[in-house]
């Protein structure tokens, strides 16, 4: 089984839509979470961390939940701007290992 | 952004070309990381430096071979590379190890690196 995993996509959503990505990993021990973007032929950028308690930032929104090992990114309203790669990060802390998802791709579509 | 930069940002060379690869880091951090990504692959950790002391060599071939003179500096020395080389190679830096924030990551731009 693959440490972190996403499905890939690609996701084609019109402008305004609502779309979930979903994140599984599969180290209990995993500490630290994370949502990073890629824009075509750009590098990774954090787009947000995330938290037990789930965590909002403007139009995306973060939960984690350490039960199921799941992880999940809510973006609302889409923008043709919001068209990248996210990847799923995870941090195992006493290994000082970060793991990296494949990567969900998402097209906003006017 | 200038924190992390990386040259060059495009390399072709032959299977017989021997090349570095240069990333600095502006950002005060202490750990330093090589990563490999190819078309339609997830990121794949190469090297990982704390304090200038590698800390991971992720199975990486020995035409891979990695420098890091101090902590603002990392290289990436190739020689005899095979055409499946070829692919995206991101440098990052971070706060050392251990340390809180290590675990968040800022990427250079890459070196986009074909092997003829």
């Amino acid at each position: 089984r693959k440490e972190v995993e996403q499905d890939p996509g690609p996701f084609n959503v019109p402008e305004g839509a609502t779309v979930a990505f979903n994140c599984t990993y599969s180290n209990s021990a995993s500490q630290s979470f994370f949502w990073y973007r890629q824009d075509c032929r750009k590098e990774p950028k954090l787009l947000m961390s995330v938290y037990s308690s789930g965590n909002e930032d403007g139009r995306f929104t973060a939960q984690l939940n350490r039960a199921s090992q799941y992880i999940s990114l809510l973006i609302r309203d889409s923008k043709l701007s919001d068209s990248a790669t996210y990847l799923c990060v995870v941090t195992i802390s006493s290994y000082d290992k970060v793991i990296f998802g494949p990567g969900t791709s998402l097209s906003v579509i006017p | 952004e200038t924190g992390v930069t990386q040259t060059p940002r495009h390399l072709v060379m032959g299977m017989t070309n021997k090349k570095s690869l240069k990333c600095e880091q502006h950002l005060g951090h202490n750990a330093m990381y090589w990563y490999k990504q190819s078309a339609k692959k997830p990121l794949e950790l190469m090297f990982v430096y704390n304090f200038k002391e590698q800390t991971e060599n992720n199975s990486v071939p020995s035409r891979f071979s990695p420098e890091c003179p101090n902590s603002s500096h990392l290289f990436l020395h190739l020689h005899t590379l095979q055409p499946e080389d070829s692919a995206l190679y991101l440098c990052a830096s971070s706060h050392p190890l251990g340390a809180p924030g290590w675990d968040t990551q800022y990427f250079g731009p890459g070196t986009r690196l074909t092997v003829l």
